[in-house]
């Protein structure tokens, strides 16, 4: 079974409209972390925000909010206000406490901001 | 967060040869990484590099394709050798500070072999 499942490959939003892209998880470690990178077409990755599973509140980082949803087993990313350098793609990763060092990443999220 | 930086940024070979990567951090960190992001795909971990010792790879990857070398705590080598056209990707390093933190990345290597 798929560690991360990301199901949607393609998303459009307005300029300055909000967006959610989608993140389910599978695991059976009751310690684990979820983490969201954006990878412009420049090609590197950058971290955007993580949320811990004993975390009790949803994580904020300006204008990216995780909605964890942990009986749901779904963890997923909220942009505010989208920016026209919002556009790029959005990867969810895990990792869990078991595994160590492992990061298991979806197949990704493609946004395109609209003017 | 660390500072990462990685050489080449990208660069287009021919088959059969060989390329040495680069990945230097602006601090000490306990955890190096090397990731593999084949054209339109997610990306796969290659292996842990570790400080003064053989790396660890994972499945799929084996040293004879992919030697990596760490040195110290600052600096990872990933050498893609007797290349052939599947091997063309984008090829990152990451660190963590510990295996349980957040991995950064570096701003990853573009490779096209011909």
């Amino acid at each position: 079974a798929q560690k991360i499942t990301q199901t949607q490959p393609g998303m459009f939003v307005q300029e300055k409209e909000a967006v959610t892209l989608d993140c389910t998880y599978d695991t059976s470690d009751p310690s684990y972390g979820l983490f969201w990178y954006k990878q412009p077409s420049s090609g590197e990755m950058i971290f955007l925000i993580y949320q811990g599973s004993y975390d009790q509140q949803n994580a904020t980082e300006g204008r990216y909010s995780l909605n964890f949803q942990k009986a749901r087993k779904s963890a997923n990313l909220v942009i505010s206000a989208s920016q026209l350098g919002d556009s790029a793609m959005y990867f969810c990763a895990m990792r869990e406490e078991g595994t160590g060092n492992q990061f298991y990443f979806g197949t990704g999220t493609s946004l395109t901001v609209i003017p | 967060s660390a500072v990462i930086s990685q050489k080449p940024s990208r660069d287009i070979c021919q088959r059969g040869t060989s390329l040495t990567i680069q990945c230097q951090v602006d601090s000490q960190v306990t955890m190096m990484f090397w990731y593999r992001q084949q054209p339109g795909q997610s990306l796969t971990l290659i292996a842990t590099a570790n400080q003064g010792s053989e790396a660890t790879y994972e499945s799929g990857f084996v040293i004879d394709k992919f030697p990596i070398s760490r040195p110290n705590l600052t600096f990872s080598t990933l050498t893609v050798s007797n290349m052939s056209p599947e091997d063309s990707s984008i090829y990152l390093c990451s660190v963590a500070s510990t295996g349980r933190d957040t991995q950064y990345f570096g701003p990853g290597t573009r490779l096209t072999v011909l």
